[in-house]
């Protein structure tokens, strides 16, 4: 165990579904990202929030809707969905994100299949 | 376009062999690099982070940079089944938050 938990950990929706992914570190970092993998790609991150503000949001669909409450929980909210969507999607944490360098520990995951 | 390559694989080696995974980048402002293991159906779990030019050993692990090359490696020594994974390098450039991720090789160990 990391210290990083995801919820749900498989999540199958319709394309018109709402549905929220949850995250939770226990490491006392001040960073957390969304990650996005794909069966033949690598890991593409999706949002980075530092200190509980976003400071990366690369390119992602408007579909896909991340909240930070605080620094220890991350939220991602699906609406609308499309099939290739599907996939795994990871939240990680860190203690620093801007400064880089910094090592990201992992949660397991959410398995997401969209009908 | 920042850039991480690896080779795909299957690297396919018998137990107690030497593994080594090969990871080339192109930004050559990168300055930290990351090894992660992937076992099927599991999130990344962090085995080596190095920083700096030369070797890094940490148990039967040693990853290898070299900046000049843009090349960074990881070796496992006696290899074990459990070894049985893909492995993913990642990149980080010196400002920037983000990580940069390779497709991962996969490599298998025989017993």
């Amino acid at each position: 165990e990391t210290g990083v938990t995801q919820t749900p950990r498989h999540l199958v929706m319709g394309m018109t579904n709402k549905k929220s992914l949850k995250c939770e570190q226990h490491l006392g970092h001040n960073a957390m990202y969304w990650y996005k993998q794909s069966a033949k790609k690598p890991l593409e991150l999706m949002f980075v929030y530092s200190l509980e503000e976003r400071v990366e949001n690369n390119s992602v669909p408007s579909r896909f809707s991340p909240e930070c409450p605080n620094s220890s929980h991350l939220f991602l909210h699906l609406h609308t969905l499309q099939p290739e969507d599907s996939a795994l999607y990871l939240c990680a944490s860190s203690q620093g994100a801007l400064a880089g360098g910094v090592e990201q520990f992992f949660g397991p995951g959410t398995r997401l299949t969209v009908l | 376009q920042k850039e991480v390559e690896q080779n795909s694989g299957p690297l396919s080696v018998p137990e107690g062999a030497i593994a080594s995974l090969n990871c080339t980048y192109s930004d050559r402002g990168s300055q930290s690099f990351f090894w992660y293991r992937q076992y099927s159906g599991k999130s990344p779990e962090l085995i080596m982070s190095i920083y700096s030019n030369g070797d890094k050993e940490d148990g039967r692990f040693t990853a290898q940079l070299n900046k000049a090359s843009q090349y960074v490696s990881l070796l496992i020594r006696d290899s074990q089944p459990s070894d049985s994974a893909t492995y993913l390098c990642a990149v980080n450039i010196e400002g920037y938050s983000t990580l940069t991720f390779g497709k991962g090789t996969m490599l298998l160990v025989s017993p």
